[in-house]
C-alpha cells in the first residue's frame, strides 16, 4: 500500500499526559498537512510543511502542540499536557510537489481519546 | 474563519436513486474538492475541480465548479449500498493560502438496499 499511513490508529490517554503521532506521506510528496476533526464536523487545518519547513500554523495549534518533519519525509505531531478538549481524530494528508499539488490525500487518522 | 455550507445535512434514499448535494460559500474559491469519508477512516478524494464551469466525472459521480466560483455540486447516479458515507466538499480560498483546505460539515448519505 503506497498511501498515507498514520500510527497509532487509536490512542487513549489520561489528561495531562503527552502523546505523539506519526504520519508517513505518499512517497515523493513534498507537501504534508495535519488536520483535526471532531464529531459532526469537517476536518480543520492545523499546519502545513513543504519539505522540512513548517510554513503555516493555525491558531488552533496552541503552544501545547508541536509538529516536526525533520528530514522532509515522515512527520510527528506531539500534544503536551493533553486536555479533554483535545479528543478528536487527527488526520494527516500529503500532496505532490507540482501538477496536482492541490489534491490532498488523507491517511486513516489517529483517534485520540483523553480521559 | 471561512465557512462552507453543505446541503442537505443528511439524505436517506433507496438503492438506484440519483443523489444531488451542494456546497456554497460567501467567498470565491479557486479549487473545489469532493471527499467521501467512512466511519473510522480518513477522507478519500473523489473529484477535484479547478476552473469555473468545469464538469468532471468519476464513474457514477459527477461534480461541477459553479460559474460564480462560490459553489460546487456533486451528483451520484444510480446509488448503491456502498455509496453510504459522509460526503465533504472542500475548497481553497482565492484570498487565502493556496494549500489550506476549508471543509464543509458534510452530507451523510444512507442508501436503503
Amino acid at each position: 500500500d503506497t498511501g498515507v499511513s498514520q500510527d497509532p490508529r487509536h490512542k487513549i490517554t489520561k489528561r495531562g499526559q503527552n502523546v505523539t503521532f506519526r504520519c508517513d506521506p505518499i512517497s515523493e510528496h513534498n507537501r504534508l498537512y495535519w488536520y483535526r476533526q471532531t464529531l459532526g464536523q469537517g476536518p480543520e487545518f492545523l499546519t502545513y510543511f513543504q519539505n522540512e519547513a513548517q510554513l503555516e500554523k493555525s491558531r488552533l495549534l496552541s503552544d501545547r502542540f508541536s509538529a516536526e518533519r525533520p528530514k522532509g519525509s515522515f512527520s510527528t505531531l506531539e500534544i503536551q499536557r493533553t486536555e479533554q478538549g483535545d479528543s478528536a481524530m487527527y488526520l494527516c494528508a500529503s500532496s505532490p510537489r507540482t501538477g496536482l499539488a492541490y489534491e490532498q490525500y488523507f491517511g486513516p487518522g489517529t483517534r485520540l481519546t483523553v480521559t | 474563519g471561512q465557512q462552507l455550507n453543505q446541503s442537505p445535512q443528511s439524505m436517506f434514499i433507496q438503492e438506484g436513486e440519483d443523489v444531488s448535494m451542494n456546497c456554497t460559500s460567501s467567498s470565491i474559491f479557486n479549487t473545489w474538492l469532493w471527499y467521501k469519508q467512512e466511519p473510522g477512516e480518513g477522507p478519500v478524494l473523489l473529484i477535484a475541480l479547478y476552473k469555473a464551469g468545469e464538469l468532471t466525472s468519476n464513474g457514477r459521480l459527477t461534480a461541477q465548479f459553479g460559474i460564480t466560483r462560490k459553489d460546487s455540486f456533486l451528483n451520484i447516479s444510480a446509488s448503491i449500498p456502498s455509496d453510504v458515507g459522509i460526503y465533504f466538499c472542500a475548497g481553497i480560498n482565492s484570498g487565502g493560502s493556496n494549500y489550506k483546505l476549508t471543509f464543509g460539515k458534510g452530507t451523510l448519505l444512507t442508501v436503503n438496499p
